[in-house]
């Protein structure tokens, strides 16, 4: 089982332009969430897709969206991209949301720098 | 508000010392805390969840709901212990994470 695996893993992008980050999860796994770690920060929570509709959503404006697929991978897109977007951006995937063992498994990321 | 606080970004003790990383979290209700660590060009892994009462690569974490904490320790330091760790506190299965401590285990 490869785990999460996330694509690219860097990345290099103008200010104003546009990206699309993709993860697929781990096998059984049909919840993926999407965290943004910024330089000595830990990671924050931006939103999370579960039959393919996005379920929660944390503080990131609308710039950030995404989309989940019927095999459960998942794209994180981010518009009009400014320096301050420049980050790690993580995906976890989690077995159905209510299973009574909470975990997740994370990805090792993509690393966005926006120039 | 929901926050976890690692005090502390860089821990810096000798091989066989005792290790403490602080964590304090604020929350309404009953928590559900863990800590994750992440290895040198390695990714982010769960290390232990309070829930399971574990011990994993000798370290343990006791929730203590009066002062709000949930502090990983471990008696002996190893060298393959220098790490960042995170504290993570569930809410609404998403994960809110301290800011990390980067723990350096000197020989």
């Amino acid at each position: 089982d490869a785990g999460v695996t996330q694509s690219p893993t860097h990345l290099i992008k103008t200010r104003g332009q546009q990206v699309t980050l993709r993860c697929s999860p781990k096998s059984g796994h049909d919840t993926v969430s999407w965290y943004q770690q910024a330089l000595g920060q830990g990671p924050q929570f931006i939103f999370q897709y579960y039959e393919e509709e996005e379920r929660q959503r944390g503080n990131f404006p609308d710039r950030f969206s995404g989309h989940q697929f019927p095999n459960y991978s998942s794209e994180l897109n981010v518009n009009a991209l400014l320096l301050g977007d420049s980050a790690l951006y993580l995906c976890a995937s989690s077995p159905e949301v209510g299973t009574p063992i909470f975990g997740y498994t994370f990805g090792s990321g993509t690393r966005l720098t926006v120039v | 508000a929901q926050r976890v606080t690692q005090p502390e970004k860089l821990l810096s003790v000798f091989k066989g010392a005792p290790v403490e990383l602080k964590c304090n979290y604020s929350y309404s209700g009953s928590p559900e805390l863990f800590w994750y660590v992440q290895y040198s060009r390695q990714r982010l892994q769960l290390l232990l969840r309070h829930i399971s009462r574990e011990s994993i690569k000798g370290f343990t974490a006791d929730l203590n709901k009066g002062e709000t904490s949930f502090h990983l320790k471990k008696p002996f330091a190893q060298e393959e212990d220098s790490a960042m760790y995170y504290c993570a506190l569930r809410s609404s299965d998403k994960l809110i994470f301290g800011t990390g401590t980067r723990l350096q285990v000197f020989p």
